[in-house]
């Protein structure tokens, strides 16, 4: 299967919370990200998480770890239009190759 | 400014033509990677360097070519034998070897003619 999945969509309305949530399968991942793109642009760092932590806020965004489910998320506090992208999740695996996978992202659609 | 620039931002390709994306960066970073996206699919590793004059392949560098001789440049060829190059592809960086926290360029959409 895949090692990081997400849901495809989520629709949330204006002044709203959202919650984007991701899972992975490697446990020996170090570090995890949320990533943005708008349409037609490269991906946007939003935040990441050491993997010895189980929350991280910043700003508007809060990011829960629970490793022993291997389930990560996203929580944007009163949620804009401009919110409205695509979101990664990506996990940075301790191998020698040192690149992220990444899941197939959320698309957020706020509602005015 | 520093940053990460890509150029195109949008490339056409002909049939059994080669095409090369560029990536240059003056964040000083010792890694550089390139990715490639399809419509509604997360990104997929083609190449990798760590480091100057080496290089990796990912997970689909079949039909793709790369070279490292500069720290700040990373381009990267699209050759004949990729049969379906209709693609976004993004480069990034990060700081070292280590992979983490890597930023990203605004992309090159390449289409075949």
């Amino acid at each position: 299967g895949e090692d990081v999945e997400q849901s495809l969509f989520l629709s949330v309305r204006e002044g709203d919370s959202s919650v984007i949530n991701c899972t992975y399968t490697d446990s020996s991942s170090t570090y995890l990200y949320w990533y943005k793109q708008e349409p037609g642009a490269g991906l946007q760092l939003l935040t990441y998480i050491f993997s010895n932590m189980d929350m991280k806020q910043d700003q508007r965004l809060t990011v829960l770890l629970n490793k022993k489910d291997k389930h990560l998320s996203l929580r944007i506090a009163d949620t804009q239009t401009g919110d409205s992208a695509i979101y990664f999740c990506a996990e940075s695996k301790n191998t020698g190759r040192r690149a992220l996978t990444f899941g197939s992202g959320t698309r957020l659609q706020v509602q005015p | 400014d520093g940053g990460i620039t890509q150029s195109p931002k949008y490339l056409f390709r002909k049939e059994g033509q080669n095409v090369t994306l560029s990536c240059e960066q003056n964040l000083n970073h010792d890694a550089m990677y390139w990715y490639r996206q399809d419509p509604g699919q997360g990104l997929r590793l083609i190449y990798y360097s760590q480091i100057v004059n080496d290089f990796q392949k990912g997970d689909i560098a079949e039909g793709y070519s790369v070279s490292r001789e500069k720290k700040e440049s990373f381009p990267l060829t699209v050759t004949s034998a990729q049969k379906n190059p209709t693609a976004f592809y993004l480069c990034a960086s990060s700081i070292d070897r280590g992979g983490e926290t890597q930023y990203f360029g605004p992309g090159t959409r390449l289409l075949v003619l």
